[in-house]
């Protein structure tokens, strides 16, 4: 079955780039109404969308975040990423790669999550 | 933009206890798309429910989802150990914003 995973650097100093990447597997990334997602939950805190992604790169992102995001996807190394940019320590958070499935509405799988520290 | 609010923030219960979490959007939702996610620490979430009432692929029948509009329920009848979670809704009608609940914490 399909399953993500992301990579990336853990540690982040302010005003620099965010760069997360979220490999797929057990599936290609241009299969189905499918869009490729990044939720991040801040510590103790709930979920919040960052944006998503269609390999086609029609692409939409949460208009909190100031136009700071960027996903692109990569079909032939079946990759996605996101660039988040002038990162401050309220970025520190857990990022979340999911896919989503377009008109059913729901997240599945997800990423196991990876932990980034924005910190000089 | 559509607001999803959770309730209780908290419920603790005993094993065997039915676990009900109310989850209200500011105004109406398809049903078709309303999600539940069960999230155990230190761990991604989980897909439960999606369409508001169907069971994802493994997710055991004492997790059942229900309502319409803007009132939307997940019941967990006969709570075991391992349903300490926190428990999310989401919904995804007013695209192409999405909106999470706040959480619903079941203590076991």
């Amino acid at each position: 079955q399909v399953q993500l995973q992301e990579s990336g650097p853990g540690l982040v100093k302010p005003s620099q780039t965010l760069s997360l990447t979220c490999t797929v597997s057990g599936g290609s990334i241009t299969s189905g109404a499918y869009y490729w997602t990044w939720i991040r939950q801040h510590p103790g805190k709930g979920l919040e969308w960052i944006g998503y992604s269609h390999y086609s790169g029609r692409a939409f992102y949460n208009t909190s975040l100031k136009s700071r995001a960027a996903i692109s996807v990569d079909t032939y190394n079946n990759q996605f990423s996101l660039k988040l940019s002038s990162v401050t320590d309220a970025d520190t958070a857990v990022y979340y790669c999911a896919r989503y499935a377009d008109g059913l509405g729901w997240f599945d799988p997800w990423g196991q999550g990876t932990p980034v520290t924005v910190s000089s | 933009e559509i607001v999803l609010t959770q309730s209780p923030g908290t419920l603790s219960l005993s094993p065997g206890e039915r676990a009900t979490l109310s989850c209200r959007a500011s105004q109406s939702v398809k049903s078709k798309y309303l999600g539940w996610y069960q999230q155990k620490p230190g761990q991604a979430p989980r897909l439960l429910i999606y369409g508001a009432s169907n069971r994802a692929t493994g997710i055991p029948d004492r997790f059942s989802g229900s309502g319409s509009g803007t009132d939307f329920t997940l019941t967990i009848s006969g709570l075991e150990p391992e349903d300490s979670a926190v428990y999310y809704c989401h919904v995804s009608t007013d695209f192409p914003t999405w909106t999470f609940g706040q959480g619903t914490k079941v203590e076991i």
